[in-house]
């Protein structure tokens, strides 16, 4: 079965701080990996689009890494701001399908404070 | 370009009552998914519909059913409904794009709309 696991759950930092949120897959074979941020009460907003080839992929100061061959990805958060306290969810999808069947992780919830 | 937009964004229902939510595409979005996010399960797939064709559906009861319509528009529906079928239900809209990036499109979230069943 397709798993996706984030981690940690849960994770508070300080205004200005870096942090970094995993994800661990098991699909196979594997077509792309998505990170979203998704705020209390909204829909979730696409940070990176990465495929098999692609090791990293920067939006702002947002960066996703990808290790194919673990199976790993992780995002990178630089200089947090308040507004980067959101739930962050980890997405992948398997070769050749569509929205269907992509798998998604619970996500890691993260709190900025001042 | 509007974004993706569901109606209604709140809604309360009793048990045993029906539901239908509404979602609209960002213009020229002919792909919409809908999901069921709910604390304990996160974020679950329930059908995805191009063209007005249902093309994939999740694990989901027969209670839960959707439609599109020619402009792209889709709406799903919800009967007899239970308490556990109270979450946050979201739409996605996507271009569908044609060759080697089929599968890896973008894909934009409406707000969601926040069901409550009790």
């Amino acid at each position: 079965k397709n798993q996706v696991e984030q981690s940690p759950q849960s994770l508070i930092i300080l205004e200005g701080k870096n942090c970094t949120l995993q994800c661990n897959y098991t699909v196979s074979p594997f077509s792309n990996l998505r990170w979203y941020k998704q705020d209390t009460g909204r829909g979730p907003v696409s940070l990176t689009i990465m495929t098999f080839s692609e090791n990293t992929k920067s939006n702002g100061r947002y960066t996703a890494t990808l290790d194919a061959d673990t199976k790993q990805s992780s995002l990178h958060i630089t200089a947090s701001q308040l507004s980067d306290s959101a739930s962050y969810i980890c997405v992948v999808s398997p070769l050749n399908t569509n929205a269907g069947k992509s798998t998604f992780g619970d996500g890691t919830t993260l709190t900025v404070k001042p | 370009k509007a974004g993706v937009t569901q109606t209604p964004r709140y809604l309360i229902k009793t048990r045993g009552q029906q539901v239908t939510l509404s979602c609209s595409p960002i213009s020229g979005h002919r792909s919409v998914s809908w999901y069921q996010q709910t604390p304990g399960q996160g974020l679950q797939f329930l059908f995805e519909y191009f063209s007005e064709t249902q093309r994939n559906k999740g694990n989901f009861p027969g209670r839960f059913s959707g439609r599109q319509f020619s402009n792209s528009r889709s709406e799903m529906n919800v009967s007899t409904l239970e308490l556990g079928d109270s979450a946050l239900y979201l739409c996605a809209s996507s271009l569908h794009p044609r060759g080697q990036d089929r599968f890896n499109y973008e894909q934009y979230f409406g707000p969601g709309t926040r069901l409550t069943v009790t």
